[in-house]
């Protein structure tokens, strides 16, 4: 079992619409959550950063935590086409320099 | 600053041959990353550096894998000799700090060894 899953889409939705990316990952002591953004072509970028369970929004962009259930997620609200991408969950544990990330969810947004 | 800068940006070569990839850091960061993206395996970190200091390389493949930091402001990865599955994504990446904070990647050096 890989310690890290994430469902690899493709995830094609109309512009306007609510996204939702997951992630499940295996490894309790994960206390650092983060997702990146890549760009087809590009190397990947950080999106959102987040510590402790919960929500953190960042404008249109929610990250939530539910470290009991080993489950984060992103939310795109007013999804764009320039937010067709590929997503990639990334955690860490304490004390460590190694990020371990899932495969990615390709996202398509048309108009 | 120009960002984590890598070369070759596309590489072809024929199995068997020597594969160099290059990486400039951001200035000032003292970690660097080398990742390998597949589309089966997804982004997996190879090997990576602490002040130009190798400190975990359980990522690499196979001993035909070897990656340098000779200074502060670059970093070789080098595959010898090279074979089809070796195809993929290679991409360096830097941060001033541990993993917990932002690493900055570059675009990538797309390899295809036919």
């Amino acid at each position: 079992q890989k310690e890290v899953e994430q469902d690899p889409g493709p995830l094609s939705v109309p512009e306007g619409a609510i996204v939702s990316l997951n992630c499940t990952y295996s490894n309790s002591a994960f206390q650092y959550f983060m997702w990146y953004r890549q760009y087809s072509r590009k190397g990947p970028e950080l999106l959102m950063y987040t510590y402790s369970s919960g929500n953190k929004e960042d404008g249109r962009f929610t990250a939530q935590v539910d470290k009991s259930s080993k489950y984060i997620s992103l939310f795109i609200r007013d999804s764009q086409p320039s937010d067709s991408a590929t997503y990639l969950c990334a955690m860490t544990r304490p004390n460590t320099d190694k990020l371990i990330f899932g495969t990615g969810t390709r996202l398509q947004v048309f108009p | 600053d120009a960002g984590v800068i890598q070369s070759p940006r596309h590489e072809v070569t024929e199995m068997g041959q020597e594969v160099t990839l290059r990486c400039k850091p951001i200035s000032g960061h003292d970690y660097l990353f080398w990742y390998r993206q597949t589309m089966m395996r997804g982004l997996e970190l190879l090997i990576y550096f602490n002040n130009n200091v190798p400190i975990d390389d359980s990522g690499m493949p196979e001993d035909r894998f070897s990656a340098k930091m000779p200074n502060a402001s670059f970093s070789t990865l080098k595959i010898q000799p090279s074979e089809p599955r070796d195809s993929a994504v290679y991409f360096c990446a830097s941060t001033p700090d541990r993993a917990g904070n932002t690493i900055y990647f570059g675009e990538g050096s797309w390899l295809t060894v036919v």
